[in-house]
């Protein structure tokens, strides 16, 4: 079953700009984590913030978190032609106990044009 | 090098066999997962196992079976009566919170 929602679906920038893209949930979380897919590949986590968190950066990430609205943002600065792939959200569920398993959006599609 | 690896990268089927799809690791990882992804889609899960000889089904568990008799390795069966398996189908694992992808293995029926 799908919580998250991005948003936009796709995304074309040019290199050098920022990109951001929005994930909505639905349901009280433990964490929500950002995850980047290259085209035919596996995911590879980016980042993750917890429910008592507000933001957090990692290199040239930035992901803030409004647990009021349910939401996440995922800001990419200075863009490069090697940030395009799809983006997905992936929460996990508060309610979840010992039952790890994630909750996933459907992705934002990132083109960076050089 | 630690990490997941999946066998084949490319798999082909006819129409009524059985397939079955490899998923290693040796980061020590007790939970293991199967994902599909159809294109443009985002991931949706088929079986997820917490710890070796226990696993559960997820949201499209039906066509599929698994096994989890070493830690270390979680098959992924494709049967006959999976109506529409050409996808393509991730692995990962987690000690905690992060997951860690396979390459993935894309699986065709002709």
């Amino acid at each position: 079953s799908q919580q998250g929602e991005e948003d936009p679906q796709a995304l074309s920038i040019q290199e050098g700009e920022n990109a951001t893209m929005n994930c909505s949930y639905k349901t009280s979380i433990n964490n929500l984590q950002w995850y980047r897919q290259n085209s035919g590949r596996g995911l590879v986590h980016l980042i993750l913030i917890r429910s008592n968190e507000r933001e957090k950066h990692s290199g040239r990430l930035r992901v803030t978190l409004d647990t009021s609205k349910k939401s996440s943002s995922l800001l990419i600065t200075a863009s490069r032609a090697a940030d395009t792939a799809s983006y997905f959200c992936a929460t996990y569920l508060r309610a979840s106990g010992n039952n790890r398993k994630l909750i996933w959006g459907l992705g934002t599609s990132l083109a960076v044009n050089p | 090098d630690g990490g997941i690896t999946q066998s084949p990268k490319y798999l082909f089927r006819k129409e009524g066999q059985n397939v079955t799809l490899s998923c290693e690791q040796n980061l020590n990882h007790d939970a293991m997962y199967w994902y599909r992804q159809d294109p443009g889609q985002g991931l949706r899960l088929i079986y997820y196992s917490q710890i070796v000889n226990d696993f559960q089904k997820g949201d499209i568990a039906e066509g599929y079976s698994v096994s989890r008799e070493k830690k270390e390795s979680f098959p992924l069966t494709v049967t006959s009566a999976q109506k529409n398996p050409t996808a393509f189908y991730l692995c990962a694992s987690s000690a905690l919170n992060e997951q860690f992808f396979g390459p993935g293995t894309r699986l065709t029926v002709l």
